[in-house]
Parts: structure tokens; C-alpha cells; sequence
């Protein structure tokens, strides 16, 4: 079946840049997501990208997607500490006619000062 | 304009109970989706609503069912509670039911099973 992998910390200190890496095996995906978690809250969709992009940007998140190896990044540019949470890779293909989305296990990401 | 609220925020009930989860949509949104997080993993699709019918469907077992009703709120049941099924449920809304539209999250029902 469908699956998506990252890793599970990354830890950076304020102001260097973040990468968050993804891969994933749906060859079908059309659609993939950069979701965010705050302790105690529901997740926040950062930003998604088309599977016929190579890169989208919009302020501080970077997305980069090489659909010939499946992987998928975020860089954040600035990182503050305000950014620590859990983020979440997500893709959503077509099974059977419908489209379910498929997220990886989260990459805990750790801002020290 | 309230988001995404959901009742109760947490719960505790044994196994074999039967439990009731609530969602009500942020305002404007026709959709609902459910989702189960299980302590460190990412959020599993258990289904969605729309129109007050079930339209997608993840890979739960029939003791999971759900609801919508006319004012797009939306329920979900979880019949014969197993220990596995201990996590946080969330509920998504969106206005209608295409990958492109952006869901919006509520914060969760802790669901304890003892």
C-alpha cells in the first residue's frame, strides 16, 4: 500500500534554515502537503504543491519536489522559535476512484536559541 | 467566525463501551473528515461526509460509523471500544470534497480506552 516515510527530529538553532525531508512510494499522487502541529492543537496546512511542479515558495517555505525519486522537502528560511511543532508530510492519490490522503508519522522539529 | 470545534476535548471509556464523538464545521464548509491519530503517528483517514453521506472511506473497521446532519455537524460512533482504538480523533471541514480544497482542522478529542 501507500506510505510516506520522514525522519523523526531535526533540530536547528534560530535563524539557520530547516529541511524537512519526505519520501513517498504512491507513483498516483497528485497532490502533496506540508500540514504543521502545535502541542494541543489540530494540524495547519502550511502549503501543497501540484505533482507537476518542481518548487513552489511563498515567504519563509521552500517546497521541493523530485517526483523521479519520490521526495519531497521543506525548507524554512529563519527558522524562529515560534516554528518548533511537528510537521507533517502528507499526499493524496487516486485509489479506486477516490482520492484518500496518506500521511508520514511527523518530523519533530526543535528550535534552541 | 469560529473554526472547527469539536466535543468532548477528552474522554475515558472501557473496552466494549460504545463512544460519540462531535464536530462542528468551520462556518461555510459542507465537509467533513475524520481522522485517527494514534500517539506518535500521523493522522490515519477514517472517513468523509458530505452531503450527509459517507462519500470516502479509509481502511477502519463497520464499528466506526458516522453522521451528518442538515447543519453539515457531523458525529462519529465507535461501537465494541478496543484498547487500540486509544488516540486522538480529529475532524477536518472544507468546503466541498475536491484534494484541492484546503481542510481546516479542530483541535482533537483524546479518547482514552481502559
Amino acid at each position: 500500500g501507500e506510505d510516506v516515510e520522514q525522519s523523526l527530529f531535526l533540530s536547528v538553532r534560530e535563524g539557520d534554515s530547516s529541511v524537512i525531508n519526505c519520501t513517498y512510494t504512491d507513483s498516483s499522487s497528485t497532490y502533496l502537503y506540508w500540514y504543521k502541529q502545535e502541542p494541543g492543537a489540530g494540524l495547519q496546512l502550511l502549503t501543497y504543491i501540484f505533482s507537476n511542479m518542481d518548487m513552489k515558495q511563498d515567504q519563509r517555505l521552500t517546497v521541493l519536489l523530485n517526483k523521479k525519486d519520490k521526495h519531497l522537502s521543506l525548507r524554512i528560511a529563519d527558522t524562529q522559535t515560534g516554528d518548533s511543532a511537528i510537521y507533517f508530510c502528507a499526499e493524496r492519490g487516486q485509489s479506486g476512484g477516490s482520492y484518500i490522503p496518506t500521511f508520514g508519522r511527523g518530523t519533530s522539529l526543535i528550535v534552541h536559541p | 467566525d469560529a473554526g472547527v470545534t469539536q466535543s468532548p476535548t477528552h474522554l475515558i471509556k472501557t473496552r466494549g463501551q460504545q463512544v460519540t464523538l462531535r464536530c462542528s464545521p468551520k462556518s461555510g464548509h459542507d465537509t467533513v473528515s475524520w481522522y485517527q491519530q494514534a500517539l506518535g503517528q500521523g493522522p490515519q483517514f477514517i472517513f468523509q461526509y458530505y452531503e450527509e453521506e459517507e462519500r470516502q472511506r479509509g481502511n477502519f473497521p463497520d464499528r466506526f460509523s458516522g453522521h451528518q446532519f442538515p447543519n453539515y455537524s457531523s458525529e462519529l460512533n465507535v461501537n465494541a471500544l478496543l484498547l487500540g482504538d486509544s488516540a486522538l480523533y480529529l475532524c477536518a471541514s472544507s468546503l466541498g470534497t475536491l484534494h484541492t480544497d484546503t481542510q481546516y482542522f479542530g483541535p482533537g478529542t483524546r479518547l482514552t480506552v481502559l
